[in-house]
């Protein structure tokens, strides 16, 4: 089976633009959670999702937001790009609806910001 | 405030040692525990886990947890380290629709 896939891999933007990340659960999985991972820290909860509602959300500004489609995939949006985003994301899946669960990760889409 | 410790950040060891890393943590109300791995070049992967029950939990390759409350701590433990165990740890702690992860563990291990 597929696991976890986050497109793109990589990704350079410049600060104030906006970035659209994209990421595939596991197949059957319902819930996806988003993590940032900046060098030398763990990951950090960014939003999760089950079956397309909102479900809980980490101390990030509302320049982040997210949203789960009915094939379970999801999308994070990070609006007026800063310096600080620069960072690798994760996106994790999960059975559902117990929470929490073991998450399955991917591989990361690793975000620059110049 | 909820967080989770890490308190060793590098450790090597040689081959056949024993290993321990430390865990702390801080969430209020029931919390859920686990110890993640990342093996170089992949991705974050489940190593153990504790819901309740039973506070030594055993995981994958070998690995043991011990959940003790008092302490609040959540210690990874494994008798004897194989060359393949050089990975990055990360211990989290999870309650309603929210995981905290700790800074993580980088663990050399010298054949």
């Amino acid at each position: 089976d597929a696991g976890v896939t986050q497109s793109p891999t990589h990704l350079i933007k410049t600060r104030g633009q906006h970035v659209t990340l994209r990421c595939s659960p596991i197949s059957g999985h319902k819930s996806v959670s988003w993590y940032q991972q900046v060098l030398g820290q763990g990951p950090q909860f960014i939003f999760q999702y089950y079956e397309k509602e909102e479900r809980g959300r980490g101390n990030f500004p509302d320049r982040f937001s997210a949203r789960q489609f009915p094939n379970y995939s999801s999308e994070l949006n990070v609006n007026a790009l800063l310096l600080g985003d620069s960072a690798l994301y994760l996106c994790a899946s999960s059975l559902g609806p117990l929470y929490p669960d073991e998450q399955y990760f991917g591989p990361g889409t690793r975000l620059t910001v110049t | 405030a909820q967080s989770v410790s890490q308190h060793n950040h590098h450790v090597i060891l040689s081959e056949a040692a024993s290993l321990e890393l430390g865990c702390n943590y801080s969430y209020g109300g029931t919390v859920n525990l686990f110890w993640y791995v990342q093996y170089p070049g992949q991705h974050l992967q489940l190593l153990l886990k504790y819901f309740s029950g039973d506070p030594l939990v055993k995981g994958i390759k070998g690995f043991e947890a011990e959940f003790i409350k008092s302490k609040f701590s959540f210690n990874l433990r494994k008798p004897s380290v194989q060359w393949s165990d050089t990975a990055e740890y990360f211990c989290a702690a999870a309650g309603t629709y929210k995981y905290i992860f700790g800074t993580g563990t980088r663990l050399k291990v010298l054949a």
